[in-house]
């Protein structure tokens, strides 16, 4: 199993240039998120998908999309990238569960943007 | 805002001493994760642990729950170079386990 893959690994865009950061994962798990972690700051939830076809905002949603046409897919779209977006990007991806589950993280994305 | 807050920021110890880092958080929670992040990688879970529980051991790890003082604990003992890390405590948001909500993390530097 490769787990959960993101790509690319790493990112430079200028300022208002739009781009997608690719997740994917092979553990056939309901729940997907996307996180950024900032210095300091931890990992702030950007959105998160419990299902094909549903999505719903995190903490800092504002700058980016979501879609979930496939369970295995998680794509993050930034619309009109800004200096502010500069961040690691992580996607996570689990399992439902009422008590909880662990998440399992792909190896994130950095962006820079110019 | 933040759900977790970890305590202390950050702590440097010893190898074979013993490394304690908290979470405090806001909300009622049924269960709290631990994580850890190696310098530049995707994070790891550790353990996961119910609200009906108070303490649970995964190897070398132990990790405590007070839901009355809504906080945690976790404990690395003998701790190891290969311990340097991160770590993050995780809970449900407000709406539930569908979304987690991370800490900002204690950064741990075990010296040889």
């Amino acid at each position: 199993n490769a787990g959960v893959t993101q790509t690319p690994k790493f990112q430079v865009l200028k300022t208002g240039q739009s781009m997608t950061l690719q997740c994917a994962q092979d553990m056939n798990h309901e729940y997907m998120s996307w996180y950024r972690q900032d210095p300091g700051m931890g990992l702030r939830l950007i959105h998160y998908s419990v299902g094909a076809g549903i999505t719903d905002q995190g903490e800092v949603p504002n700058g980016y999309n979501v879609s979930r046409s496939t369970t295995e897919d998680f794509p993050l779209r930034l619309l009109s990238a800004a200096p502010s977006q500069t961040s690691v990007y992580f996607c996570a991806s689990r399992t439902g569960g009422s008590g909880g589950t662990e998440a399992f993280f792909g190896q994130g994305t950095r962006l820079t943007v110019v | 805002s933040q759900q977790g807050e970890e305590d202390p920021q950050a702590l440097s110890i010893q190898e074979g001493e013993n490394a304690t880092m908290n979470c405090s958080y806001k909300t009622s929670i049924n269960n709290l994760q631990w994580y850890r992040q190696n310098s530049g990688r995707g994070l790891v879970h550790l353990i996961l642990i119910r609200s009906n529980e108070r303490e649970k051991h995964s190897g070398r790890l132990r990790v405590t729950l007070d839901t009355s003082k809504k906080s945690s604990s976790l404990l690395i003992t003998a701790s190891r170079a290969a311990d340097t890390a991160s770590y993050f405590c995780a809970t449900p948001g407000i709406s539930g386990t569908y979304k987690y909500i991370f800490g900002t993390g204690t950064r741990l530097k075990v010296l040889a």
